[in-house]
């Protein structure tokens, strides 16, 4: 079956950490995107990549980073340098502009103690 | 700038009331696509609807309509005689072509009583 996976699904790590989440589809989507949800809000961009290799900053860029070398992957990196880390984070992919239901993975919950 | 608003942060009705949740957009872009997503406490995000900025025709889907409005930038969503499975957070989302990304309002959490 066709699917975006986020792995893992709840993420534990010390604060000063970085750590890594990833993002896996299989539906040959062109477009992927990560946001952040925070208890209570909704869900704010943090980046999101257009092609390979090419990727654009969201709202809430600072502190994370991304990578696009592979159509299927587009992992994020919480850095040290994110103030404010504890988080939901979901990541989503689309065929392009003109097929545009965004496809969502089952997300990260990320806890920094 | 885009923005998409959903003023209503919580709702609670009674089972089997109809229920209508708001939605807002801005855009500069004469092509965009609108969403209506449902988060249950899962967390995952189940796509409902999705339409396209040339294409005003409301339209049905068993118990819920979306009613989408140029004049007014607005998308709303109405659940007709709702369940206690509806109960969830709703975010409506706008896509405009020149930015090509996906922006979310900050949802609406629908809580259904039995």
């Amino acid at each position: 079956d066709g699917g975006i996976t986020q792995s893992p699904k709840y993420l534990f790590r010390k604060e000063g950490q970085n750590v890594t989440l990833s993002c896996e589809q299989n539906l040959n989507h062109d477009a992927m995107y990560w946001y952040r949800q925070d208890p209570g809000q909704g869900l704010r961009l943090i980046y999101y990549s257009q092609i390979v290799n090419d990727f654009q900053k969201g709202d809430i860029a600072e502190g994370y980073s991304v990578s696009r070398e592979k159509k299927e992957s587009f992992p994020l990196t919480v850095t040290s340098a994110q103030k404010n880390p504890t988080a939901f984070y979901l990541c989503a992919s689309t065929m392009g502009f003109l097929n545009t239901e965004a496809f969502f993975g089952q997300g990260t919950r990320l806890t920094v103690v | 700038a885009q923005k998409v608003t959903q003023a209503q942060t919580e709702i609670s009705v009674v089972e089997k009331e109809d229920v209508t949740l708001d939605c807002v957009y801005e855009t500069r872009d004469t092509t965009y696509y609108l969403f209506w997503y449902k988060q249950p406490p899962s967390g995952e995000l189940v796509f409902l609807i999705r339409r396209n900025s040339f294409d005003e025709q409301n339209e049905i889907s068993g118990r819920y309509s979306w009613n989408f409005q140029k004049s007014t930038s607005s998308f709303n969503f109405t659940i007709t005689a709702s369940q206690v499975v509806d109960s969830a957070v709703y975010f409506c989302a706008l896509l405009e072509g020149s930015a090509s990304k996906i922006i979310f309002g900050s949802g609406t959490r629908l809580s259904i009583r039995p």
